[in-house]
């Protein structure tokens, strides 16, 4: 059965800390993984994953995929209260280009 | 943006009645999905798209059904709503990036069974 597993459920730190979040899957015919950004509303998409090793990054977010050990973790450094959300991770399959969701992690920066 | 819309945002409505729920995108994209998303599960699918008559189902489809007829619509019914389908549903479209696929989604439609 195909599962994505995203650690911690939630997360609460000040404004400043550095996180890590972490997404592990087992996905038959695995093509891409994916990091979404969701607040009250639909979730926005931050990254997409295809190779091992190489770092992404956009601005404080970065993450970096490992197909061997079949996970992946996103980094935010100098966290600000607008990181606050729900960041979800995605695995995109070849098979029918479908696409399996983690329950997300829970962030809150209090200030 | 990739020109997803919603309809409705929102809809109350009664056990028992027939649903459907509207996405409509503006870029001829192949693939189209329909998830919902209720705590504790994240988002699963229920049915997706990869042409114009062309669907397949997802993890939870028993309760729905799906129609595409033209390439900009996708379209969810619920047959007969129960209130175990009161969720948030989104839809969303696949997009090419060079050969690997990335997936955008529309601003949701919150509904809920009464």
């Amino acid at each position: 059965e195909d599962k994505v597993v995203q650690s911690p459920l939630s997360l609460v730190v000040h404004e400043g800390d550095t996180v890590t979040l972490n997404c592990s899957y087992e996905v038959t015919n695995f093509r891409s993984l994916l990091w979404y950004k969701q607040e009250k509303k639909a979730p926005t998409f931050l990254f997409m994953l295809t190779s091992s090793g190489i770092e992404k990054k956009s601005g404080r977010l970065s993450s970096i995929l490992d197909k061997k050990e079949l996970f992946s973790i996103l980094n935010i450094t100098a966290t600000q209260t607008g990181d606050s959300a729900i960041y979800l991770c995605a695995v995109g399959s070849i098979t029918g280009n479908q696409f399996y969701f983690g329950t997300g992690t829970s962030l809150t920066v209090i200030p | 943006d990739a020109g997803i819309t919603q309809s409705p945002r929102h809809k109350v409505t009664e056990t028992g009645t027939p649903v459907t729920l509207r996405c409509h995108q503006t870029e001829n994209h192949r693939y189209m999905y329909w998830y919902r998303q209720d705590p504790g599960h994240g988002l699963r699918l229920i049915h997706y798209s990869y042409g114009v008559k062309d669907t397949d189902k997802g993890e939870v489809s028993d309760g729905y059904s799906v129609s595409r007829s033209k390439t900009e619509d996708f379209l969810l019914t619920l047959e007969s709503a129960t209130s175990s389908q009161t969720s948030v549903y989104f839809c969303a479209i696949s997009e090419v990036r060079l050969t690997w696929y990335e997936q955008y989604f529309g601003p949701g439609t919150r509904l809920t069974v009464t």
